[in-house]
């Protein structure tokens, strides 16, 4: 079973730019996490999505967004980029029911300069 | 704010040790606790999922849930230099709260 595909794994964008980052979720899986792992914050959530709606947010400003398709792939965009959205930005699949056991995807680095 | 805390370490152990890894949580409604290991460099990978009070083995991880205490621990019998990485505690609210919130993490190094 092929697992969680993210797309590209690193990118290097300046300041003011904005970029797009997908993810496939492994097959049969219906629910789309999103988190940024920091050295300083950690593992953060973004937002989460099933059955292209957005169920959750986190407390993130309204330039970082997302969407799902219906085949269940999302993208999640981040518009005006800032040094400090420099990160590793995770992708998560599970089944989308109450016990949410998440795969992560191998991670897109975003670097900005 | 629902927190999830974790003791950053580093923990130290030798070859064929056990080695304990605790989380507390803040959060008493929450009903899915989880543990990921993250090497150097890489994703996190979901090694443990716990749900009730008690433990739960599998292979040489035993992850254990205390919920009276808001406690979760993962035991990691006859460690392993592989076994080296970062572990991370992560708990869900269940229900309508489809997030995992994260401890910090633990480092682990295994020394042969």
């Amino acid at each position: 079973k092929a697992g969680v595909t993210q797309t590209p794994r690193y990118l290097i964008k300046t300041r003011g730019q904005q970029v797009t980052l997908s993810c496939s979720p492994i097959s049969g899986h219906r629910s789309v996490s999103w988190y940024q792992q920091t050295p300083g914050q950690g593992l953060q959530f973004l937002f989460e999505y099933f059955s292209e709606t957005q169920r959750n947010k986190g407390n993130f400003p309204g330039r970082f967004s997302g969407r799902q398709f219906s085949n269940s792939r999302s993208e999640m965009n981040v518009s005006t980029l800032e040094l400090g959205d420099s990160a590793l930005y995770l992708c998560a699949s599970s089944l989308g029911d109450s016990w949410p056991k998440a795969f992560f995807g191998q991670g897109t680095r975003l670097t900005v300069v | 704010q629902k927190e999830v805390e974790q003791n950053s370490g580093p923990l130290s152990v030798p070859e064929g040790a056990i080695a304990s890894l605790n989380c507390t949580y803040s959060d008493r409604g929450s009903q899915s606790f989880f543990w990921y290991r993250q090497y150097s460099g890489k994703s996190p990978e979901l090694i443990m999922s716990i749900y009730s009070n008690g433990d739960k083995e599998d292979g040489r991880f035993t992850a254990q849930l205390n919920k009276a205490s808001q406690y979760v621990s993962l035991l990691i019998r006859d460690s392993q230099p592989s076994d080296s990485a970062t572990y991370l505690c992560a708990v869900s609210s269940g229900g309508s709260n489809y997030k995992l919130t994260f401890g910090k993490g633990t480092l682990l190094t295994v020394n042969p």
